[in-house]
């Protein structure tokens, strides 16, 4: 069984600072996606990232794969209210056909 | 173009009641997962359908069962509901190589059993 431990859990801070989510797993995966989930809503993909090492950077969030591929961070710069949200991270074993592995979540609140 | 489309929104059973969820998947998508979101935890893969077939399986009883149809959606059942049944179920779609794509999810079916 895989599983996928996520840190912090909660994070709250203030409008400006920067931060990274953490994605933790004893396992390899053959990709690692994460998501943004709001209240209501299901999950919305923001990244994946499939070969070791790799760096994929989204306007002023950057995710790293572990080069082990068993690891992975979300680093945020200069947070907004708008990042405010809940971040889960998912690993991917055999191309996904086995579904998807996803971690309990980071709720990241903005505070203006 | 319409992404994954879920109904009902929100469901409130009766313990030992049976339950079924529908799908929409995103246009062009042929692969449809159902995962379980309980409050507070990230989504539970419940299983994978394509072309017609549960291809993989999480770890869930049979209670949970499913079917797609020849239009890819797809239903979920859950029969003899319990208590902690209660719970966000999600839809996620997909075409081959959603592990490199990603999965577009629906907004869900909020359950609750009583």
């Amino acid at each position: 069984t895989q599983l996928l431990e996520q840190s912090p859990q909660f994070l709250s801070i203030q409008e400006g600072e920067n931060l990274t989510v953490y994605c933790n797993s004893s396992s390899v995966f053959s990709s690692l996606q994460w998501y943004r989930q709001e209240p209501g809503e299901g999950p919305v993909l923001l990244v994946t990232v499939v070969t070791g090492g790799e760096v994929k950077k989204l306007k002023r969030l950057t995710f790293q794969f572990g080069d082990a591929r068993k690891d992975s961070s979300l680093h945020i710069t200069a947070a907004q209210p708008g990042d405010t949200g809940l971040y889960l991270c998912a690993g991917a074993v055999r191309g996904g056909a086995d579904g998807l592995t996803f971690g309990k979540g980071t709720h990241l609140i903005i505070q203006p | 173009d319409a992404g994954v489309t879920q109904s009902p929104t929100h469901l409130i059973k009766t313990r030992g009641q049976q339950v079924t969820l529908r799908c929409s998947p995103k246009s062009g998508h042929d692969t449809v997962s159902w995962y379980q979101q309980a409050l507070g935890q990230g989504p539970q893969f419940i299983f994978q359908y394509y072309e017609e077939e549960e291809r993989q399986r999480g770890n869930f009883p049979d209670r949970f069962s499913g079917h797609q149809f020849p239009n890819y959606s797809s239903e979920l059942n859950v029969n003899a509901l319990l208590l902690g049944d209660s719970a966000l179920y999600l839809c996620a779609s997909s075409l081959p190589g959603a592990s490199l794509y990603g999965y577009t999810f629906g907004s869900g079916t909020r359950l609750t059993v009583v």
